[in-house]
This record gives structure tokens, sequence and C-alpha cells, in this order.
């Protein structure tokens, strides 16, 4: 059974840096592009990025490049999603996600969700 | 970026009424397109891809059609577990990118 589960709820400050973290299990971790995707509160979804722990192939939105790092340790089989300087504006439910296709990708199996408060 | 449409933004159905959703991309996408479902407090779920494929264990009763810009998904009988908020999502080109989502709720 594939399995996604993601690293529990942060309370940060503005100006703090943070890594959530994402296993997967039940497939082969270096065979499948693995990414996150944000949801604010109350809001729909936005993809932020996704990477191949195959041979380290990333792609980010351009909402979202610059602003985070995607990493994965596939020794452990975990993704990573960081911040070097949280904002108000992270503040959201950031999903842990298996990409299905190589070409063409859609999401196929989903984490449970960490939950990202940003507040002074 | 192609911006997707999602219409109605709401929709109050009785239990076991045929449910028709709408999704409409800003330009051609082929069948490039999934769907899912987010239940409150829960994760969304796979449940079409290609435009008209189920995801596996999906039920029967969910079905994707349409191509190009134009879209539809629907659901041919409400169950209680169907009220939730539906979106789409476009993967033909980068970035990928999700409709608004549509709310189903219990009328």
């Amino acid at each position: 059974e594939v399995q996604l589960v993601q690293s529990g709820a942060e309370v940060k400050k503005p100006g703090e840096s943070l890594k959530i973290s994402c296993k997967g299990s039940g497939y082969t971790f270096t065979s499948y592009w693995i990414g996150w995707v944000r949801q604010m509160p109350g809001k729909g979804l936005e993809w932020v990025a996704i990477m191949y722990p195959g041979d380290s192939e990333i792609r980010y939105s351009p909402s979202f490049q610059g602003h985070v790092t995607i990493s994965a340790d596939k020794s452990i089989s975990t993704a990573y999603l960081q911040w070097s300087s949280l904002k108000a504006p992270d503040a959201a439910m950031y999903y842990c996600v298996r990409v299905f296709g190589s070409a063409l990708m859609w999401f196929d199996y989903w984490g449970q969700g960490t939950l990202v408060t940003v507040s002074s | 970026e192609i911006v997707l449409r999602q219409l109605p933004v709401t929709l109050s159905v009785s239990p076991g009424e045929r449910v028709t959703l709408f999704c409409r991309a800003s330009r051609s996408i082929s069948r490039n397109l999934a769907w899912y479902r987010q239940k409150p407090g829960q994760a969304p779920r796979l449940l079409i891809y290609g435009a008209s494929t189920r995801a596996t264990g999906v039920p029967a009763r969910f079905s994707g059609s349409g191509s190009g810009t134009e879209f539809t998904f629907t659901i041919s009988s409400l169950q209680s577990d169907d009220f939730a908020v539906y979106y789409c999502q476009q993967y033909d080109n980068w970035p990928l990118t999700f409709g608004g989502g549509t709310k189903v709720e219990i009328k």
C-alpha cells in the first residue's frame, strides 16, 4: 500500500527557517516524482514543486521558485520542503503528493498534510 | 500559465441526485485533465485522470468527459460521502495548475 506520511504541524515566527518532511513507502521511491501542494486557509490548491529522487531533477512553480527548496534523501525515502525565511503568507496546509507520469503528471497519492502556522 | 475556471462555485444538491460540474481551460489542454475530491478536513483524492479514466478503486458513479478546453465531471447519484469540494487540474503545460474548485453541499 502506497503511503505518504508527513511531519507534524509547525508554529513558527516570521523570518524563521523551516523544513517539513514526507516519507514514502509501499513503492519504489526513486521511480516516481514526488512533490508539494499548498492550500492556504479556506482556499484552493496550488502546485509548489516536484522532484524526481532517481536523478534529483526538480521543477518549481514560478509562484514559489526562489522562496522554497525541495529536496529528497532517497536512502530514507523522504522528501522535504524548506524555507530559509518564513513569511506570513506561507501559513498554509502543505500536502505531499506522489506524481503519476513522467511527461504528463497528475497526483495519484496524497499525504495527510502538514499545517504550517506563521505568527509573530 | 493555463487558467482553469470551475463552475458553478457552489452547488446545492439532494442525496441521490445527478450532479455535473464544469471545468474550462484558458487554452487547449487536449485530454490532460484530472479531477480530485476533497472532503472536509481531509487531503484531496484522485478520482479521474486523462479526462475520463477512473483512478484505482474509484466507484463507477464518477465519470469525466471532454477535451480541448471544455470538461465535465458527473456523479450519477450523489452519496453522503460526495459532499465535498471538487478540483480539476491540468497537466498539459507547466506550471501545473488547479481550478478554483466547486463545493457540492447538501440542499
